[in-house]
């Protein structure tokens, strides 16, 4: 039932553009990306919603395909500041909150 | 305003010890979670609350945990008889009163069980 992401990690050069995706094998209602740098919280990027647009922040966005049960989350130009582990979250809808994160990509910017 | 706090924030314990776990969310909001998260893995929940009510403890992993928010703030997990499989971070997240809402984390307490 945990969501798959992939790649597994990625190593960028700074200015290099990476994506990495989600999937599920369960309907979603809604996908959060989280960022956590080693030792510290996952810290929110952004959440989208079934039935919702493609969503930005600074140089990062994501989309949502609900037929598909995928997530892509894109990164543009990135900075040494994106290093550190991307988990999606899903949750699937009804009176549950949790969210089930997926597998992890480890992200690696270099000067 | 402050983010979420935990405390301690790293916790030793000898095998077979209780240990109690603190989390306090961001004033107001009313849905706090627990999550584990082992070494290289995605946090994993645990339980919910919506104010002092515990909604969904399904993913707690064994009747040696127990958590409580009697006044719908502040949430303890306490777990009892530590095993050497409970070493993790156990991360708290709360929400605002939406459903679905952004959940927001803590800095986790690293638990190492010896």
């Amino acid at each position: 039932q945990q969501p798959v992401q992939s790649p597994q990690a990625v190593i960028l050069r700074e200015g290099e553009d990476a994506v990495i995706n989600c999937s599920s094998s369960k309907a979603l209602y809604s996908v959060h990306w989280y960022r956590q740098k080693h030792g510290e919280a996952p810290v929110f990027l952004m959440i989208l919603l079934k039935g919702g647009e493609q969503k930005g922040h600074e140089k990062i966005s994501a989309s949502f395909n609900e037929k598909k049960q995928q997530s892509s989350l894109y990164l543009t130009a990135s900075q040494l500041s994106y290093s550190g582990t991307y988990f999606c979250g899903t949750r699937r809808g009804g009176a549950t909150n949790k969210l089930i994160f997926g597998t992890g990509t480890l992200l690696a910017v270099q000067p | 305003g402050a983010g979420v706090s935990q405390s301690p924030r790293y916790k030793v314990a000898k095998r077979g010890q209780d240990v109690a776990l603190r989390c306090d969310p961001i004033s107001g909001h009313v849905s706090l979670f627990w999550y584990q998260q082992a070494l290289g893995q995605g946090p994993e929940f645990l339980t919910y609350f919506q104010n002092e009510a515990q909604l969904d403890k399904s993913g707690l992993p064994s009747d040696r945990f127990f958590a409580e928010r009697p006044e719908g703030s502040v949430s303890t997990l306490k777990i009892q008889r530590t095993q050497q499989e409970d070493s993790a971070v156990y991360l708290c997240a709360s929400s605002s009163a939406r459903v679905g809402e952004t959940q927001y984390f803590g800095p986790g307490t690293r638990l190492l069980v010896l």
